[in-house]
């Protein structure tokens, strides 16, 4: 399997711009997880889905960011507009053993300008 | 709410052992696990200790569980140059996410 791939890997972009960022989960997984991490708070988990419905979305910083997994292939995280704020490294995880062992893809370093 | 505590840097030696602290506070954790993110990737499962243990080897790796204290660590036998990236304890209720810590930087000297 080719693990949890994310693209883009590195996005820049201006204030105001919409972003969407894509997450395809490891095959046969029913768990998944939108992280961001920075330096000032670390990891944190935004949204998480089960069989593709949305089960926690207490993360979610802002109304600007939404998440949506409209099949068991595909997720995407999309934050609009953008600020200079939300500039950091986002993850998507899969997981099919609960919660706990989850498996992350290579992240998307977004800077916004 | 659940809160997990690491310390922020250890450096050691190469060829040493290193010994990375986390504590926790959900006295209703089934699973707790360590993490490990090289420069430029995502986390990566290292091993992780069901709650009922209070130690597990594997190869180089010794996790340490006390749950009284609510005190894990990870202790990496022959620390190499490779061993060299942040590692994350977290915590794992059943039904909820895992709750990370912040991540130990673990610099390993030559």
């Amino acid at each position: 399997d080719a693990g949890v791939i994310q693209s883009p890997r590195h996005e820049v972009t201006e204030m105001g711009q919409e972003v969407t960022l894509r997450c395809k989960p490891i095959s046969g997984h029913n768990s998944l997880f939108w992280y961001r991490q920075t330096m000032m708070r670390g990891l944190e988990l935004l949204i998480y889905f089960n069989n593709n419905v949305p089960i926690d979305d207490s993360g979610m910083p802002e109304d600007r960011f939404s998440a949506k997994m409209p099949n068991a292939s595909f997720s995407t995280l999309k934050i609009q507009p953008s600020e200079p704020r939300d500039s950091a490294v986002y993850f998507c995880a899969s997981s099919s053993q609960g919660l706990g062992e989850q498996y992350f893809g290579p992240g998307t370093r977004l800077t916004v300008t | 709410g659940e809160d997990v505590e690491q310390s922020l840097f250890l450096s050691v030696r190469e060829g040493d052992s290193s010994v990375i602290n986390c504590t926790y506070t959900d006295s209703s954790s089934t699973y707790l696990y360590w993490y490990k993110q090289e420069p430029g990737a995502g986390l990566q499962l290292l091993t992780y200790i069901f709650s009922n243990m209070d130690m597990k080897q594997d190869q180089r790796l010794t996790v340490l569980l006390n749950k009284k204290d609510k005190h894990l660590s990870l202790r990496i036998a022959d620390t190499q140059t490779g061993d060299s990236a942040i590692y994350f304890c977290g915590d794992n209720s059943g039904n909820t996410p895992l709750v990370f810590g912040k991540g130990t930087r673990l610099s390993v000297i030559a």
